[in-house]
């Protein structure tokens, strides 16, 4: 069985650009979640999307929006990127049922010049 | 405001000893709890769960500990080798956020051979 897959691996960007990155989670899981990693900060979680509705958000601001497709595949967009937007994102899979772990993908390594 | 604390951001075992990996939290709300291993730009592995229901739970070489009154929970690894090198976090989810974790800052686990 596939794991999480994230792409694209690694992305540079200038400040003000927007970014898209994508997810595809393990065959059968519905529910994904996405997570931000930096260095201060640690691993923060962004949203949770299960059925292509949004369930759960974190405390980012507006410029970070995400949605889920009919297959479960999700994308994660952030616009007018600013240099502290530099991060590891993650993205985690699940059925989306009580006491079950998250699976995670290798993440996609941002950085924001 | 820290939800889920770490408090050694390290430590340095000798192989085939044990180790004790520690995590706080505040929220008594949180009813599950996991250990996941990481290393640099991966994404999280899963190594271990326990709900609040339980104190005790075993699968391995890995034991995770639960006192609730205290908020406490910890990870034992025995014996340690030198491949459980890598970075761990502890992690807390609230009933019925299943996608949402709550993440503490890790600790990096270093095994001497």
């Amino acid at each position: 069985k596939a794991g999480v897959t994230q792409t694209p691996r690694y992305l540079i960007k200038t400040r003000g650009q927007q970014v898209t990155l994508s997810c595809s989670p393990i065959s059968g899981h519905r529910s994904v979640s996405w997570y931000q990693q930096t260095p201060g900060q640690g691993l923060q979680f962004l949203f949770e999307y299960f059925s292509e509705t949004q369930r759960n958000k974190g405390n980012f601001p507006g410029r970070f929006s995400g949605r889920q497709f009919s297959n479960s595949r999700s994308e994660m967009n952030v616009s007018t990127l600013e240099l502290g937007d530099s991060a590891l994102y993650l993205c985690a899979s699940s059925l989306g049922q009580n006491n079950e772990k998250l699976f995670f993908g290798s993440g996609t390594q941002l950085s924001v010049l | 405001d820290q939800q889920v604390k770490q408090n050694s951001p390290s430590l340095s075992v000798q192989e085939g000893r044990i180790s004790i990996l520690n995590c706080d939290y505040t929220n008594s709300m949180f009813d599950y709890f996991l250990w996941y291993k990481k290393y640099p730009a991966e994404g999280p592995t899963f190594l271990i769960s326990i709900s609040s229901i339980k104190d005790k739970n075993e699968d391995g070489r890995f034991t995770v500990f639960l006192n609730k009154s205290a908020k406490h929970l910890s990870l034992h690894i025995v014996p340690s080798q030198p491949g459980d090198s890598a970075v761990y976090f502890c992690a807390a989810r609230g009933s019925g956020n299943t996608g949402k974790l709550i993440f503490g800052q890790g600790t990096t686990l270093q095994v001497k051979p």
